[in-house]
């Protein structure tokens, strides 16, 4: 079966880090991936789709990688700060007809100051 | 700006009651989405109407019952609630279009209905 998964539930890391955050999928070849954050209380919110025939996608101090061969995306935070700190989704469309989009349990993502 | 809203924002009902959750969006999409969120489960889709007049199951659509009134409006029902369904529901909206050959599927959310059932 189709599944997403993001590398763990949480992750801490200090202020002015790069933080990296893991997607992994299996069984299937997206023709894009997404990226969302969380915040508590909040509903997702759109971040970064990149293509699959895109290697990489910047959006100022976000860096989005997507390999198809290791069927596995990277999101990266440089110059992390304590307002980056919330959960972050990755999704997909795993229906091949742009109609869904399944999504990863998150990584709560904590930047200590 | 209101993008997409959700009502109620909270309710807490006894096994067996009834109740809708009501969502409008105000972008003119086409698509729209209802999942639930649960603890270490992340979003899973409960049914989904495409375009005005048209409604899907998703994965986890047993329980619940929807209505895509319009295009702005798209409601969740839950007939007889019960302690399974204890979750926070977010409504989504998408315009899923084709770009350069790839059609996209970005979805904007509600805030969410915090929903407890006793």
């Amino acid at each position: 079966s189709q599944k997403i998964e993001q590398n763990s539930e949480a992750l801490n890391i200090q202020e002015g880090k790069t933080a990296t955050l893991t997607c992994n999928y299996t069984n299937y070849s997206p023709a894009y991936l997404q990226w969302y954050r969380q915040d508590p209380g909040r509903g997702p919110v759109f971040l970064l789709l990149i293509r699959e025939n895109e290697k990489e996608k910047r959006k100022e101090r976000l860096k989005v990688t997507f390999d198809t061969t290791l069927k596995q995306s990277l999101f990266h935070i440089t110059a992390s700060q304590p307002a980056d700190s919330a959960t972050y989704l990755c999704a997909l469309d795993l229906s091949g007809s742009a109609r869904q989009l399944t999504f990863g349990s998150g990584t709560q993502l904590t930047v200590l100051p | 700006n209101a993008g997409v809203t959700q009502t109620p924002k909270f309710q807490v009902l006894k096994t067996g009651q009834s109740m809708t959750l009501q969502c409008a969006q105000d972008m003119n999409h086409n698509s729209m989405y209802w999942y639930r969120q649960d603890p270490g489960m992340g979003l899973r889709l409960i049914y989904y109407s495409a375009s005005e007049g048209t409604t899907d199951k998703g994965e986890v659509p047993n329980g619940y019952n929807v209505s895509r009134l319009n295009k702005r409006e798209f409601s969740l029902r839950l007939e007889s609630a019960a302690p399974s369904q204890t979750s926070v529901y977010f409504c989504a909206s998408s315009e899923v279009r084709a770009g350069g050959g790839l059609a996209k599927n970005i979805q904007y959310f509600g805030a969410g209905t915090r929903l407890s059932v006793l």
